[in-house]
């Protein structure tokens, strides 16, 4: 069965430092990757995806991942972060299977604290 | 609607009761998803729906809970006899196509969720 880790539950950082927060999953299919981003008292919103092409995807906020299919990993990163990029992040994996079948898997999430 | 919306967004009720949680999806999004979201952890899927057929259930975690969407956009998940451990932050998502479609774009919209508190 599909898993997904994410290696780090907290992430404290001080504004304008850059910031890799950690996505590996479990899987031996062909797969399509998410981070999401939770930003308090509001709900789950896409920030990119990878569902084929090139491995290094941009999404929205300067944010950006890198699929490596050999380590099984999806990271995230920014290269200068914002106060307000406080939020919880999350990574998803969806694995095809079953035919169409498709679910999200979801890791357990990664806090980002930005300090001033 | 500009997005997908979730009533109540709080709900506190005692245990035993019953209680049900309304989504109201994006406007023609024919898939529908209902997650719930535990303290410190990920959404869980509990049940997916194409249009007003429940297509995927096997995330219910038990005959207590059950969801209806009887015209296709709408939804309402209904727990009976809550327990303490149902405590958590249920989620709607909807999206254009359905996972299983090949043109699906890759993305749920969710909504802000529904805080449930079992005292």
């Amino acid at each position: 069965a599909q898993s997904v880790t994410q290696l780090d539950s907290q992430v404290p950082v001080f504004e304008e430092a850059p910031v890799e927060l950690r996505c590996n999953y479990s899987s031996s299919v062909s797969v399509y990757l998410f981070w999401y981003v939770q930003y308090p008292n509001q709900g789950l919103q896409l920030l990119l995806k990878y569902l084929s092409g090139s491995t290094l995807v941009k999404g929205i906020n300067g944010f950006e991942a890198e699929f490596n299919k050999s380590q099984t990993s999806f990271h995230l990163r920014k290269p200068s972060v914002h106060i307000s990029d406080t939020a919880e992040y999350f990574c998803a994996v969806s694995e095809l299977w079953a035919g169409n079948n498709r679910k999200l898997i979801w890791g357990l999430g990664t806090s980002l604290a930005v300090n001033p | 609607g500009a997005g997908v919306s979730q009533t109540p967004s709080n709900k506190v009720t005692e245990k035993g009761k019953y209680v049900e949680l309304r989504c109201d999806p994006i406007s023609g999004h024919t898939a529908l998803y209902w997650y719930r979201q535990s303290l410190g952890q990920g959404p869980e899927f509990l049940i997916y729906f194409q249009g007003t057929g429940a297509a995927d259930d096997s995330g219910l975690p038990n005959d207590r809970f059950f969801a209806v969407r009887p015209e296709g956009s709408v939804s309402t998940l209904k727990i009976q006899r809550t327990e303490r451990g149902d405590s958590a932050v249920y989620l709607c998502a909807s999206s254009l196509n359905a996972m299983t479609s090949g043109s699906w774009s890759g993305e749920l919209f969710f909504g802000e969720g529904s805080r449930l508190t079992v005292l």
